[in-house]
């Protein structure tokens, strides 16, 4: 079946504007994770959506960074007055919380969003 | 706060020579470990995982170990092939609240030929 897709999977923006970035998770499942990761380095975690619940945004760096999910599905990823050290790779990821078979934590990936601020 | 240190940065090992890979963690409510191998230009995907119950879990040439009381987990490949390089991420969650996972820094693999 499809898997989690990602939009754009490039873009560059110069520094100041705003982006938006996009996020279509697998049919069904309620939890979506947001992280960055920045060149050669590991996945540094943004938010986290659980169904109808508020979300996590222990991760978000700045008040720049906002997400939202609507009709718990679709997410979009905004920083507002992009600066350089944004540019970096926004993995998004779902998994099938809660459970209904198989791991239920197991986080599935999109190919990521490079982002390049100039 | 929650920490995932994970060792080597980079491992270069000899096809057919075995990988292992180590990683600590500082959240003892974390329950749940999972380990994502990514290839170049994609996202991360799950090969293995292990709960807190289980102190050892293999599938076909890779397996994981647990050591709950010192806070450690392995990822160990053994008979290693060239399509085995790539980043390797280990994760905690904590499953018993939400599924906030942190991930360790990575491990590039490297396999010659």
């Amino acid at each position: 079946g499809a898997g989690v897709s990602q939009s754009p999977s490039n873009k560059v923006t110069e520094k100041g504007k705003d982006v938006e970035l996009r996020c279509d998770p697998i049919s069904g499942h309620t939890a979506l994770y947001w992280y960055r990761q920045s060149l050669g380095q590991g996945l540094e975690f943004l938010i986290y959506f659980q169904g109808n619940s508020a979300p996590d945004k222990s991760g978000l760096p700045s008040d720049r960074f906002s997400a939202e999910r609507t009709g718990g599905s679709v997410s979009t990823l905004t920083i507002q007055r992009t600066q350089q050290e944004d540019s970096a790779v926004y993995l998004c990821a779902s998994s099938p919380y809660p459970p209904s078979s198989g791991s239920r934590e197991t986080q599935y990936f999109g190919p990521g969003t490079r982002l390049l601020v100039l | 706060g929650e920490n995932v240190e994970q060792h080597p940065s980079t491992l270069s090992v000899q096809e057919g020579d075995s990988a292992v890979i180590k990683c600590t963690y500082s959240d003892s409510a974390s329950n749940y470990f999972p380990w994502y191998k990514q290839e170049l230009g994609k996202g991360p995907q799950l090969i293995i995982d292990i709960r807190s119950n289980v102190g050892e879990k293999k599938d076909q040439r890779i397996a994981v170990t647990l050591n709950k009381t010192a806070k450690h987990f392995s990822l160990h490949i053994t008979e290693t092939q060239p399509e085995d390089s790539a980043v390797y991420f280990c994760a905690a969650t904590d499953n018993t609240g939400g599924f906030k996972t942190i991930f360790g820094a990575g491990t590039r693999l490297f396999v010659k030929a």
